[in-house]
């Protein structure tokens, strides 16, 4: 089945630790997106990739990065420097043209500072 | 800046009746406007997809309609069921760009 994968569902990261989250597409999508959900907030963009090896912070990129080597591939590390990291995290991919575009989602990762 | 505004924040329905989201963007310049459905603790599905060129897509229940020169997209849900319930959210994809901008979404429930 095509879809994007996250993981792990549940990460609890100690203080002053940096911590990866995965997320995998099979979808042969060029983009992909990395957003952070808080409640009543909605969902905010962390980074986003067009391309391999390319990528553009989004409007909180800040104590968050990201790589693109592979086009299946765009792990996010939260680092110590984001001070308020616990949120649900989802990635998203989608083509890369002018019009039809349409989105998909991962089921989301949800990270906790314990 | 392109912003996006849903309402209601909060919808609360009998079962079987019809029901329209609201779903507003402030720069008309779009490629194209998404509709997703979100259930608790799990990732969107999306629901509809609509081209800046389309006025309204269909699917089953589900029927989207979007006004660009108003900058304004209504999701309508025919002969609701307590199945529905779950949060709903629109994205517009801004002309130029490959960001999604979000709303905060509409906390739908129906009452069986």
């Amino acid at each position: 089945d095509g879809g994007i994968t996250q993981s792990p569902k549940y990460l609890f990261r100690k203080e002053g630790q940096n911590v990866t989250l995965s997320c995998e597409q099979n979808l042969n999508h060029d983009a992909m997106y990395w957003y952070r959900q808080d409640p009543g907030q909605g969902l905010r963009l962390i980074y986003y990739s067009q391309i391999v090896n390319d990528f553009q912070k989004g409007d909180i990129a800040e104590g968050y990065s990201v790589s693109r080597e592979k086009k299946e591939s765009f792990p996010l590390t939260v680092t110590s420097a984001q001070k308020n990291p616990t949120a649900f995290y989802l990635c998203a991919s989608s083509t890369v043209s002018r019009g039809w575009t349409e989105a998909f989602f991962g089921q989301g990762t949800r990270l906790t500072v314990v | 800046k392109q912003e996006v505004t849903q309402i209601p924040a909060a919808l609360s329905v009998p079962e079987g009746e019809n029901l329209v989201l609201n779903c507003s963007f402030t720069d008309s310049a779009i490629y194209n406007l998404q509709w997703f459905r979100q259930d608790p603790g799990k990732g969107l599905t999306s629901l509809l997809l609509i081209q800046s060129s389309q006025r309204e897509q269909t699917s089953g229940r589900l029927n989207a309609s979007l006004d660009k020169s108003s900058g304004r997209s209504t999701l309508y849900i025919a002969a609701s069921q307590p199945g529905d319930s779950a949060t709903y959210l629109c994205a517009v994809r801004a002309s130029g760009t490959y960001k999604y901008i979000f709303g905060t979404g509409t906390r739908l429930k129906v009452l069986a």
